[in-house]
């Protein structure tokens, strides 16, 4: 049973560029989470989906982020023209609908950096 | 709105002595609680969590916490550490109810352990 997905493992983009993290939640999961892993804090709320649909997005900063979680194909969080402060790992989790253990599950995580 | 507080951000002891990490919460309506280990470079793993029930909540690799609502603390506890249990410890809490289960985590505490 294949945990959670992410790719790239590592990704490097020069200010200026986009970056696209992507996510595969565990089969059956139908909600993903995204989080923001910054050096010395812990992780912090980006962005809650559902197939088709965003939730809460009130983690997410207003300029340059988008998410998204087509009815086919992995989670998307896109950052358009990123900066140096936008290195971080960024953890995507997955949970089951409605009705089940409230657990989250972590995938490995993409680690951005910006030169 | 929720939040939580890891009192020391490294804790240090010798392998067999006890493990305390100290976690205390604040939330409008009663959490859910979690305890995540993270290795170096990996993903979060999820060691624990108290919904409902039993106050004393026992967990993977001989982990365990305690809700006390009185003092809206979750702490962490291993009677005797190993080695394998260097890593950074997150705690976390998302609220009960409604259907948005976004983690609010605290800034996390580093375990080493001396042989």
């Amino acid at each position: 049973n294949a945990g959670v997905m992410q790719n790239p493992r590592h990704l490097v983009r020069r200010r200026g560029q986009e970056a696209r993290l992507r996510c595969s939640p565990m089969k059956g999961h139908s909600h993903v989470y995204w989080y923001r892993q910054l050096p010395e804090e812990g992780l912090k709320f980006m962005v809650y989906l559902q197939k088709e649909n965003i939730i809460d997005e009130s983690g997410m900063p207003k300029e340059r982020f988008s998410a998204e979680f087509p009815k086919e194909g992995p989670s998307i969080l896109r950052i358009q023209q990123v900066v140096r402060g936008d290195s971080a790992a960024y953890f995507c989790a997955s949970s089951p609908g409605s009705g089940g253990t409230y657990e989250q599950y972590f995938g490995p995580g993409t680690r951005l950096t910006v030169t | 709105a929720q939040s939580v507080t890891q009192l020391g951000s490294h804790v240090s002891v010798s392998e067999g002595a006890l493990v305390l990490l100290r976690c205390n919460y604040s939330s409008s309506v009663p959490p859910y609680l979690f305890w995540y280990v993270q290795y170096p470079n990996q993903g979060l793993q999820l060691l624990l969590k108290y919904t409902t029930g039993a106050t004393l909540v026992k967990g993977i690799n001989g982990f365990e916490a305690e809700f006390k609502k009185s003092e809206t603390s979750f702490h962490l506890t291993k009677p005797s550490a190993h080695m394998s249990d260097a890593a950074e410890y997150f705690c976390a809490v998302s609220l009960s109810g409604g259907s948005n289960y976004k983690l609010t985590f605290g800034k996390g505490t580093l375990l080493t352990v001396n042989p």
